[in-house]
């Protein structure tokens, strides 16, 4: 099974800040990530898929970058609204998703 | 709209059955390959079973393969999971989710419904 590792677990940022979430598959994946974005009572959304490519309808603060075993995903900018908990899945061999990465308010 | 919502969750003692459910509305049902999703109270998410747009197909996390089944009825637009000799660790929110890409899935995920609570407790 492939293990997916995200760091850090907790991340402290204000608003108006360039946060960096990272990645790590245990094995190759090639580019076969997504990222989901869940606020809390919230199903998950959709944000990156093939590590890069931006879901219709999401703002372009958001990007994805890395092939292979790292990835991460950036948020340029944040504003109030992304404050959230942020996941990663590998699609290569089915589907398994990082444990998570919270975004706090600093 | 385009939604997919859930049901048939509650609580159940270990060892006994369940069957969850899903309708879906606002798209082709049957173009599209489906999952359920779960995550246990404060935990991640974890992928729990496929099916293919036709039903052809199936195919399950370990744990819970020879205990769970997907199906569905693509003349009803609903998408099923029938959960036997559950167990305590099988407690969770339970969603239904839409794969991205029609007839062949890409194992990622563009619509979720709001879940459906699964506990299993004596």
């Amino acid at each position: 099974d492939i293990q997916m590792t995200q760091s850090p677990s907790t991340l402290s940022a204000s608003v108006g800040d360039r946060v960096t979430i990272s990645c790590r598959a245990s094995q190759t994946i090639y580019t076969y990530l997504a990222w989901y974005q869940q606020k809390p009572g919230k199903a998950p959304t959709l944000l990156i898929y093939k590590a890069s490519t931006l879901q219709s309808g999401v703002p372009s603060r958001f990007s994805g970058s890395g092939s292979g075993t790292e990835f991460t995903l950036t948020i340029s900018r944040l504003q109030p609204d992304d404050f959230a908990t942020y996941y990663c899945q590998q699609y290569t061999s089915h589907a398994t998703f990082g444990q998570g990465t919270k975004l706090e308010i600093k | 709209q385009v939604q997919l919502v859930e049901s048939g969750g509650g609580v159940v003692q270990p060892g006994r059955s369940l069957r969850l459910s899903c309708s879906a509305s606002g798209f082709t049902f049957g173009t599209y390959g489906m999952h359920w999703v779960r995550q246990a109270p404060g935990k991640g998410l974890e992928w729990v079973a496929i099916i293919y747009s036709d039903g052809t197909n199936e195919n399950y996390l370990d744990s819970v393969k020879g205990r769970f089944t997907i199906s569905r009825d693509n003349s009803k637009n609903i998408l099923f999971l029938q959960m036997n000799s559950l167990t305590a660790e099988d407690t969770a929110l339970y969603y239904c989710v839409r794969d991205r890409v029609v007839v062949n899935p890409q194992w990622n995920f563009d619509l979720w419904g709001r879940g459906t609570l699964v506990t299993v407790s004596s």
